[in-house]
């Protein structure tokens, strides 16, 4: 039971570069998160999947888009890369939701230059 | 908008003496509330719930509706609770999104 993996674990960029960082979790997990966290601040809400085919906005969504089309992967996906998103991404997932705590991935260092 | 501010950035305390992590919330309706902490070279994990009313380690947290506070406190501290805390508050829509703090740091010296 691996819970949710993340990768890569680290990635430098280039500005206008495109990406996708992989999340994976084997817990049959319902909900499913991504957040940035950037030096000093508390993680931020990209985008979150309640279910596989549906996803919504968090409060920091623009420059990123996600799918969710089974169960298990929730990949995030950087068009364009530009210096304001080097930060720490962390996925997580929950089976019902925040109230029942989420499990955290290990998180991916992105660095654009 | 519901806002987590945990004032403390860092904080230091010695080994055995009591350890009290601040937590201030701002939301409208009933708040759910969590600390996350992380240890070093660890992921982010829960460390308890307001709703679950329980104790971890040795730490409790008491929500103060009045003073819309969640502080995490712990009697004793140990050299192994030094990690990097997050309150969390829980929006409370479908999702129960979860928002959180800037964190503490917490460095228990020996």
């Amino acid at each position: 039971n691996a819970g949710v993996t993340q990768t890569p674990k680290f990635r430098i960029l280039k500005i206008g570069q495109s990406m996708t960082l992989q999340c994976a979790q084997d817990m049959n997990h319902n909900y499913m998160y991504w957040y940035r966290q950037d030096p000093g601040m508390g993680l931020k809400l990209i985008y979150y999947s309640v279910g596989a085919g549906i996803t919504d906005k968090g409060e920091v969504p623009n420059g990123y888009n996600v799918s969710r089309s089974t169960t298990e992967y929730f990949p995030l996906r950087l068009e364009l890369a530009a210096p304001s998103q080097t930060s720490v991404y962390f996925c997580a997932s929950s089976y019902l939701g925040g109230n029942y705590g989420y499990t955290f991935g290990s998180g991916t260092r992105l660095t654009v230059v | 908008a519901q806002r987590v501010t945990q004032p403390e950035k860092l904080l230091s305390v010695f080994k055995g003496a009591p350890v009290e992590l601040k937590c201030n919330y701002s939301y409208s309706g009933s708040p759910e509330l969590f600390w996350y902490v992380q240890y070093s070279r660890q992921r982010l994990q829960l460390l308890l719930r307001h709703i679950s009313r329980e104790s971890i380690k040795g730490f409790t947290a008491d929500l103060n509706k009045g003073e819309t506070s969640f502080h995490l406190k712990k009697p004793f501290a140990q050299e192994e609770d030094s990690a990097m805390y997050y309150c969390a508050l829980s929006d409370q829509t479908g999702a129960n999104n979860l928002f959180f703090g800037t964190g503490t740091r917490l460095t228990v010296i020996p």
